[in-house]
Parts: C-alpha cells; sequence; structure tokens
C-alpha cells in the first residue's frame, strides 16, 4: 500500500540536544512538507520541498533543518537554537499538478522535550 | 495574505443532528479550498475539496460548496454519527503554488450516543 510513515510516533528529547524526525513516501509524490501543530492550533509550515536537493523555508523555520537528499526521504532535524520544540509535528506530500496540490499526511511524530 | 477562519469550537451535537462548521477565507487569486478531519492522535486526512467557484465537494456523507461571493466553504452532513467526533480543518492553497496550505485553527467534533 503506498502511503506516508513518520517514525517514531513518540520522542522524548533533552533540552540542548538536537533529534531527527524521519519521514519517507512511496506515493512518488515530488513535493514534501513539514509542519508544525501545537495544541487548539492549525498547522504551520516549517519547510518544504518540490524537488530532491531542494527545499525552502515555511513560516517557522527558525530552529529546525532539513534535507531532501532522495525523492522518498525528507527528514525534519530540531535543533537545540528551537526554544519551544515540544509539539506534534506532521509530514505531507503531494504532486504538484495545476492548481490542485492536494496534500496527503503521515500520521504524526509527538515530540516531547524533558 | 491569505487566512483562513472557522467557527470557534468546541461543537458538541447529538447523534443526527445536522452538521454545520463555517470557514470563510481570505486570499489574493483564487484558491482550491479543502476539508481535513483528524481523529485524535492521528494525522490529517483529506475529507473533500473544491478547485473553483460553485463546485461542491463530499464524501462520506459530509458536503462543502465553494462560495466566492461570500468566500466561505462552509461544511455540513445531514446526520451526524459518533464516529465523526473530531477536528475539522479548513484550509486554502493557491493556484499553481506547490508552497503551501493556509490552515483555520480547527474545530473540535463532539457527537454525544
Amino acid at each position: 500500500d503506498g502511503g506516508i510513515t513518520q517514525s517514531p510516533k513518540y520522542l522524548f528529547r533533552k533540552e540542548g540536544q538536537n533529534v531527527t524526525l524521519s519521514c519517507e513516501q512511496n506515493l512518488n509524490h515530488d513535493a514534501m512538507y513539514w509542519y508544525r501543530q501545537d495544541p487548539g492550533q492549525g498547522l504551520r509550515l516549517i519547510y518544504y520541498s518540490q524537488i530532491v536537493n531542494d527545499f525552502q523555508k515555511g513560516d517557522i523555520a527558525e530552529g529546525y533543518s532539513v534535507s531532501r537528499e532522495k525523492k522518498e526521504s525528507f527528514p525534519l532535524t530540531v535543533t537545540s537554537a528551537q526554544k519551544n520544540p515540544t509539539a506534534f509535528y506532521l509530514c505531507a506530500s503531494s504532486i504538484p499538478r495545476g492548481g490542485t496540490d492536494t496534500q496527503y499526511f503521515g500520521p504524526g511524530t509527538r515530540l516531547t522535550v524533558l | 495574505g491569505n487566512s483562513v477562519t472557522q467557527m470557534e469550537g468546541p461543537v458538541t451535537l447529538s447523534e443526527e443532528a445536522f452538521l454545520t462548521i463555517n470557514c470563510t477565507y481570505t486570499a489574493t487569486g483564487y484558491p482550491s479550498l479543502f476539508w481535513y478531519v483528524q481523529y485524535p492522535g492521528e494525522g490529517l486526512q483529506l475529507l473533500l475539496k473544491a478547485t473553483k467557484a460553485d463546485d461542491k465537494g463530499s464524501n462520506k456523507g459530509f458536503e462543502a460548496t465553494y462560495r466566492k461571493e461570500t468566500t466561505s466553504f462552509h461544511l455540513e452532513k445531514g446526520s451526524v454519527q459518533v464516529s465523526d467526533s473530531a477536528v475539522y480543518f479548513c484550509a486554502l492553497s493557491l493556484s499553481g503554488s506547490a508552497r503551501q496550505l493556509t490552515f483555520g485553527s480547527g474545530t473540535q467534533l463532539t457527537v454525544l450516543p
């Protein structure tokens, strides 16, 4: 079955540590995205990538980094520079196609900083 | 800039009641409009979408009509079930842009048996 996988589902980190969240898709989608969700709020875009080896900052990129070495993979690193990293992180992918950029989401990773 | 405004929740209904969740938007250009649903502890699932004015998106008994004149995309269902309990997000994306979805803040729906 095609889909988007994120791992791990739950992640705990000590302050000052970097941590990397995995996102893999086998949908053959060109574009991938990372969003952050805080309680009672909508999703905010962290980074996005339209093609391999290229990515752009979203609205809240500070304290995060990404790479896109393969079409299927778009890992997100939460660095120690991110002041409030505890949140639910969602990865998505899409085929940019005219005006109907439907995005499909993974199950999410809940990060807690201890 | 672009923005999406949803009616604030939480919304609590009895089973078989009629559901409306209001959504209005502001956009430069002609956006595509989406409703996503999020069940507890999970990611978002696309519920329905509409890409141009007067289009009606529908899925699983839910419907929403793209109203350009009122810049709205209200979600409706004639008879809700307990299994519809979730958070519902309205979102827009602009034509030709692969960059992002702009989301509303979400509306929590609880359906009681």
